[in-house]
């Protein structure tokens, strides 16, 4: 399976100033025929379920603000929030779907400081 | 819009069988693969596997050899079975739409349900 590994687990971040979140898998998930990153980002908040938010490596879905973006190619992404909001408190997951089974990191919780 | 309901047992004995079913609404039933994933309390998210309309199956090797799953299309319907529960088995399970992109690659999802606490307990 491939491993992914997101850093930090949390981070506290004050309101307007810039988040990042790691996520590294232990083999590529970019298909170089196509170009192609297969990895997808979601926001949960407690009580509710996953909400895709960035797929593709670097794709926003519909709604989502854009100060949320996914960077990133390989085995080394990232998510930034370039001036956090207090709708962004959640936990962030990054998950592949280069190979199957779909393989998910361990979350990072973004708190404000 | 898409809508997923989860609904069966809160509470499962240990060595039975988890049954579970979700209820989709919405979308293109047919057109669509459709998985469930769950997560411990406090922890992360884990795929146990897929189905689609024709009943075929993907399941995830590590829970395989417990997991069937089938599909009820004239109720849109979708199934979870896991047998021989025990308490690593207690956690919120979702179901959700999986989108595929071709042949040896895997799944992402982009319409979860709300989830459904289950505890595997005596």
């Amino acid at each position: 399976d491939i491993v992914m590994t997101q850093s930090p687990d949390s981070v506290a971040v004050s309101l307007g100033d810039r988040a990042t979140i790691k996520c590294k898998s232990s083999q590529t998930v970019l298909d170089t025929s196509n170009k192609k990153n297969y990895l997808v980002w979601y926001q949960q908040k407690p009580g509710q379920p996953p909400k895709l938010i960035i797929s593709w490596a670097s794709t926003r879905e519909s709604g989502v603000p854009d100060r949320l973006s996914g960077s990133g190619s390989g085995t080394d992404f990232t998510l930034t929030i370039s001036s956090l909001q207090a709708e962004d408190v959640a936990v962030y997951y990054c998950q592949q779907y280069y190979r199957s089974p779909p393989t998910f990191g361990q979350g990072t919780k973004i708190e404000v400081k | 819009q898409v809508q997923l309901a989860e609904s069966g047992p809160g509470l499962v004995r240990p060595s039975e069988t988890l049954s579970l079913i979700c209820n989709v609404s919405g979308a293109s039933f047919s057109q669509y693969y459709w998985s469930w994933v769950r997560q411990p309390a406090g922890k992360g998210l884990e795929w146990i596997g897929r189905v689609f309309v024709s009943g075929s199956t993907d399941l995830n090797p590590s829970l395989k050899s417990r997991v069937s799953m089938s599909v009820d299309t004239s109720k849109t319907q979708i199934s979870l079975r896991l047998n021989s529960v025990t308490a690593a088995d207690t956690a919120v399970y979702f179901c959700a739409r999986a989108l595929y992109y071709g042949s040896g690659t895997s799944y992402y999802f982009d319409y979860w349900g709300q989830g459904l606490p289950v505890t595997v307990s005596s």
